[in-house]
């Protein structure tokens, strides 16, 4: 069984810049989280998607988009960076079965993202 | 509105001992999932221990176990045994039976030799 893997690990980017982050899914997991976690905090919920499509969103701006492709992997964009963006980046996967089930998610090793 | 309280930054346990980390936790929803997790400096969240809200006994897994209080909201983490391995960051949190985990600021947790 293929945990959950992400890429890059390491990024640094120049503020109004954009990114791309990277998530493969565990294999036989159907849901892919994102989450923010700032130094020193507990990670904050971004969105999360399910069959291609947003599943939730946290309290964050249009500016943090996603998408699910097929395979169930998952991508994250950040557009007109701030400083404020720089954090670990994780990913976690899931088996959804539906809205009042409680789930374990399994996370990624993160991205950490450094805004200058 | 779902809230997560760790009130130990930091806590201390020498090896071989047993450590108990404190979450308290307020939701209005009536079925939630309570979890723990690990995180080494590495940064990766790994996953020790669940407890539905439903769930009658105490959830157990290996040397963790959570002592689930339903009516004082409280899901605390005890660690039998200590190792030194078990030294990192521990985040308390929930789902309310939906998409996200809400969570705890974390207590880091030293162990020592």
């Amino acid at each position: 069984e293929t945990g959950v893997t992400q890429s890059p690990t390491h990024l640094i980017k120049t503020r109004g810049q954009q990114v791309t982050l990277r998530c493969s899914s565990q294999s036989g997991h159907n849901t892919v989280s994102w989450y923010q976690q700032a130094l020193g905090q507990g990670p904050q919920f971004i969105f999360q998607y399910y069959r291609e499509e947003e599943n939730g969103r946290g309290n964050f701006p249009p500016r943090f988009s996603g998408l699910q492709f097929p395979n169930y992997s998952s991508e994250l964009n950040v557009n007109a960076l701030e400083l404020d963006d720089s954090a670990l980046y994780l990913c976690a996967s899931s088996f959804y079965r539906g809205p009042r089930f409680s789930y374990e998610q399994y996370f990624g090793p993160g991205t950490r993202l450094t805004v200058t | 509105a779902q809230k997560i309280t760790q009130t130990q930054p930091g806590m201390f346990v020498q090896e071989k001992e047993a450590v108990t980390l404190d979450c308290t936790y307020d939701t209005s929803d009536p079925s939630y999932g309570l979890f723990w997790y690990k995180q080494p400096s590495s940064g990766e969240m790994i996953f020790l221990i669940y407890q539905g809200s439903y769930d009658q006994q105490n959830a157990t897994e290996g040397r963790y176990s959570l002592n689930f209080q339903k009516a004082r909201k409280s899901a605390n983490l005890v660690i039998s045994a200590s190792q030194l391995g078990d030294s990192a960051m521990y985040f308390c949190a929930m789902t309310p039976g939906a998409n996200n985990l809400f969570f705890g600021t974390g207590t880091r947790l030293t162990v020592i030799p």
